[in-house]
């Protein structure tokens, strides 16, 4: 089992550019989740997304889209990146729905910096 | 406002040393705590997970404590090798609106 996958690792946009994360996991988790973190600070969440088909606003939604595909990916996009998006970007899941009962398990992290 | 406290921020010790990580959190209602690893360049993994009822929980040589009371926790790393240092994680998850509550973490280098 690979767990949790992130795409890409690493990447730079202009600002306005857009873009999207991929996120996939395998261990067939209906929860899955996106935050970001940011240095001196605690991750914070963006939107999550309890079952596949739905999706829910976290702490700060702000300037981002996701798409739950289905029940293994979910992708975070960028419309217009600004450069307060710069930040380390990581997905989780967890089994089954609900956010703080479960263990979440998360990927790798992609690091985004606009400049 | 639901928070958590790390400290300290950063520490060096030799390896074979112990040390303690604290956090406090003003998180309410308290569901549960979790103390998390972090690699750099690696996401988080779980290292313990405490509910309301548990004082204390070990794995390896990782033991976490909680007192609900005091809305504290500590991690003490036993014995530490160069492969603990990283970035230690305190999570408190608030029981309603099923909120994650992250600290900002404490990182720990352990030097030969």
């Amino acid at each position: 089992n690979a767990g949790v996958t992130q795409t890409p690792k690493f990447q730079v946009l202009k600002t306005g550019q857009s873009m999207t994360l991929q996120c996939a996991q395998d261990m067939n988790h209906n929860s899955m989740y996106w935050y970001r973190q940011d240095p001196g600070m605690g991750l914070r969440l963006i939107y999550y997304s309890a079952s596949e088909g739905t999706t829910d606003k976290g702490e700060v939604p702000n300037g981002y889209n996701v798409s739950r595909l289905n029940k293994r990916e979910f992708s975070l996009r960028l419309e217009s990146a600004a450069p307060s998006q710069t930040s380390v970007y990581f997905c989780a899941s967890s089994e089954p729905a609900g956010l703080g009962r479960y263990e979440q398990y998360f990927g790798p992290g992609t690091r985004l910096t606009v400049t | 406002k639901n928070q958590v406290e790390q400290s300290p921020q950063s520490l060096i010790i030799l390896e074979g040393k112990n040390c303690t990580l604290q956090c406090n959190y003003t998180v309410s209602p308290f569901s549960n705590l979790r103390w998390y690893k972090q690699d750099t360049g690696r996401g988080p993994v779980s290292l313990t997970i405490m509910t309301f009822s548990e004082n204390t929980k070990s794995n390896g040589r990782y033991t976490a404590t909680l007192d609900a009371d005091t809305k504290q926790s500590s991690l003490h790393i036993t014995a530490s090798q160069l492969s603990d240092s990283a970035s230690y994680i305190c999570v408190v998850i608030a029981e309603y609106g099923n909120k994650l509550v992250f600290g900002a973490g404490t990182i720990l280098r352990v030097k030969s």
